[in-house]
């Protein structure tokens, strides 16, 4: 079966630092692009960024909203990604979610895991 | 890069057929048919309906179409059910590489 499981999320104080994780299993992780999305409590879905398999170079791109703060690498080793949050804010409070791209396109995420809730307050 | 726009609610009575649209600009929606719609039940996480404006992944109903022209990308569902009742977002690929999303849509089933 196919699953991604996210992990890490936290109760933490502006300014601080936080690690999320990505677990997948039940394909080749290796071969897919992986994305991070979040949800603001009550708002809608707003991408994060992703990484690109191996294969593209595993390069990185992010949303201009967390650009220089966060930043996303893999492990295709142990089938996981990871989302590293730097200097978090208050507005980055949000349940987050990790998703596969579709094999060998640019658009469509076709595997969603249940999210991992970081809420960032003092 | 700034969001997607959609309606922020439309409502059908069921067998009946609405239209959710998703309005960018050349550097995204017009750009690349690459527009993928998603829908998301209260609580739970998103599940995608369309990608590649029109393809249906394996498993999701034939009720579900979608369709562009110019700068605006559309989701239509046919014979409203009460389990489609969800809000609806759209995503595009962009030209500089990143992905937007619309702002949401909620589908009210009547």
């Amino acid at each position: 079966e196919v699953q991604v499981v996210e992990s890490g999320g936290d109760l933490v104080q502006p300014g601080r630092s936080l690690r999320l994780s990505c677990t997948t299993s039940g394909f080749s992780f290796g071969d897919y692009a992986m994305n991070w999305v979040r949800q603001a409590p009550g708002k809608g879905l707003e991408w994060v960024g992703f990484i690109r398999s191996k294969t593209y170079g595993g390069t990185t791109q992010y949303a201009a909203s967390v650009e220089g703060r966060f930043s996303i690498s893999r492990d295709d080793s142990e089938s996981i990604a990871y989302l590293q949050m730097n200097s978090l804010k208050t507005e980055d409070t949000a349940i987050y979610y990790c998703s596969r791209l579709i094999l060998g396109r640019r658009n469509g995420f076709d595997v969603w895991g249940q999210g991992t809730m970081v809420t960032v307050s003092s | 890069q700034s969001a997607l726009t959609q309606p922020a609610s439309v409502s059908g009575s069921p067998g009946q057929s609405i239209t959710i649209s998703c309005t960018g600009t050349s550097s995204d929606v017009g750009g690349y048919n690459y527009v993928s719609w998603y829908q998301q039940h209260p609580g739970k996480a998103p599940k995608l309906m369309i990608y590649d404006v029109s393809n249906r992944p394996s498993g999701v109903s034939n009720r579900f179409s979608g369709s562009k022209s110019g700068n605006t990308a559309s989701l239509t569902i046919s014979g409203l059910q009460a389990e489609d009742e969800a809000d609806y977002y759209c995503n595009s690929y962009t030209s500089t590489s990143i992905r937007v999303f619309g702002g949401g849509t909620k589908l009210t089933v009547l």
